[in-house]
């Protein structure tokens, strides 16, 4: 069974660009969490989406916003992009409702110019 | 919010020894706590979880230990590989459609 795939595995983006990352969950799941992952704060909650729903939401700008497909296939998409942008961006899914045990893939990491 | 938090940033142990991973949390209404394990380069992988209504659980070479009444969790690994090397994660979560909040994390650094 393949993992989460995320894609692209690295971006290089300038200020006040916008940029959409791609998130394919493990087959069956059908929840799927976005986090941010810096140095500094470790890895922060953006959202959850459930059955095409959004469930959960962190304490991020409305410039980060994400959807989920009928198929599961998630995007995130990050407006007017700013320099603290820059982060590995994590998507994981799960096959529990309750959203525990989350499987992750290896990220999109971000870089803001 | 409330948050999980660890206690040793760094933990440097020589293979063959075992290492203790602790993790401090304080909601009291957290009634799930996972483990992970993040090499350079990689996502999060799962190693173990546990529920409130227990107190330890093993895998293989891993066991989690759970304090509910010092808000404590640990992560113990048996006979350290140099390969068991990377950012272990703590994360704890509510009951119900909440979401997973992780801990600041803690590197392990295991020499030959």
């Amino acid at each position: 069974k393949a993992g989460v795939t995320q894609t692209p595995r690295y971006l290089i983006k300038t200020r006040g660009q916008q940029v959409t990352l791609s998130c394919s969950p493990i087959s069956g799941h059908r929840s799927v969490s976005w986090y941010q992952q810096t140095p500094g704060q470790g890895l922060q909650f953006l959202f959850e989406y459930f059955s095409e729903t959004q469930r959960n939401k962190g304490n991020f700008p409305g410039r980060f916003s994400g959807r989920q497909f009928s198929n599961s296939r998630s995007e995130m998409n990050v407006s007017t992009l700013e320099l603290g942008d820059s982060a590995l961006y994590l998507c994981a899914s799960s096959s529990a409702p309750e959203n525990e045990k989350l499987f992750f893939g290896s990220g999109t990491q971000l870089s803001v110019l | 919010g409330e948050s999980v938090g660890l206690h040793l940033p760094t933990l440097s142990v020589q293979e063959g020894d075992n290492s203790i991973i602790n993790c401090a949390y304080s909601n009291s209404a957290s009634d799930y706590f996972i483990w992970y394990k993040q090499e350079s380069g990689k996502g999060p992988q799962f190693i173990i979880d546990i529920r409130s209504n227990m107190d330890k659980r093993q895998g293989q070479r891993v066991t989690v230990l759970l304090n509910k009444t010092v808000k404590h969790l640990s992560l113990q690994i048996a006979a350290t590989q140099p390969g068991d090397s990377a950012v272990y994660f703590c994360a704890e979560k509510n009951s119900g459609y909440s979401t997973l909040t992780f801990g600041k994390g803690t590197m392990l650094l295991v020499s030959p």
